[in-house]
């Protein structure tokens, strides 16, 4: 199952932040959170991970509570491009390469 | 650098054939991951193969099956398909194994039963 919850849709209006939250209470100390997005009927991409710091590429944001029980994903400047569905991920240390997605939040950005 | 690349994309078969999947991970990429999408059940993980090895491997019936060649490259195969085997099927490869390396994912191969 999904360590992680997250709101199923939100809007945005383009142009403005778009702040997607993610909470994920069980997280245990070595694990990481990802995040990813899937535009329609395409390869998830991915967009930024983070252990305990915040982080931020070219993509986007990434703020992680002190705690780490929660995390925030920034766009700064949302297009309507970035219309798709995002995924929050906590990464289990001792699976490897497994990838566990819940249903994720449908971000629609508006003109 | 190129990115992950699927064959092929497209793919009709019928109940009870069998179907192989070819996945190319990025350059350098030594893990590769395989899942399966459905409106139903979402994206789903089957299996990870890394240096020709399967590490990890999903709830998935026996019918599913993959490998790895020593180049890296992945097929996975599932043998006397069911209408439920209709889905997207997606390959993402990662530079090593471990939660710390992010996956990239190909496009994916689009499977219809029929």
């Amino acid at each position: 199952d999904a360590k992680t919850t997250q709101p199923p849709s939100m809007d945005c209006a383009e142009g403005r932040a778009a702040n997607l939250p993610c909470n994920h209470s069980t997280i245990s100390g070595n694990e990481y959170v990802y995040w990813y997005r899937q535009i329609h009927s395409q390869g998830p991409q991915y967009i930024i991970h983070g252990l305990k710091n915040n982080e931020t590429n070219e993509m986007a944001s990434l703020i992680i509570t002190e705690d780490r029980k929660s995390s925030t994903l920034i766009l700064p400047h949302a297009t309507l491009r970035d219309t798709a569905v995002y995924y929050c991920i906590v990464r289990v240390d001792n699976q490897g390469g497994k990838l566990i997605f819940g249903q994720g939040t449908e971000l629609s950005v508006k003109p | 650098k190129a990115g992950v690349t699927q064959t092929p994309r497209y793919l009709i078969k019928t109940r009870g054939q069998q179907v192989t999947l070819s996945c190319s991970p990025i350059s350098g990429h030594r893990s590769v991951s395989w899942y399966q999408q459905t409106p139903g059940q979402g994206l789903q993980f089957l299996f990870e193969y890394f240096s020709e090895t399967q590490r990890n491997k999903g709830n998935f019936p026996g019918r599913f099956s993959g490998r790895q060649f020593s180049n890296s490259r992945s097929e996975m195969n599932v043998s006397t398909l069911e209408l439920g085997d209709s889905a997207l099927y997606l390959c993402a490869s990662s530079a090593n194994t471990g939660s710390a390396y992010e996956q990239y994912f190909g496009p994916g191969t689009r499977l219809t039963v029929t």
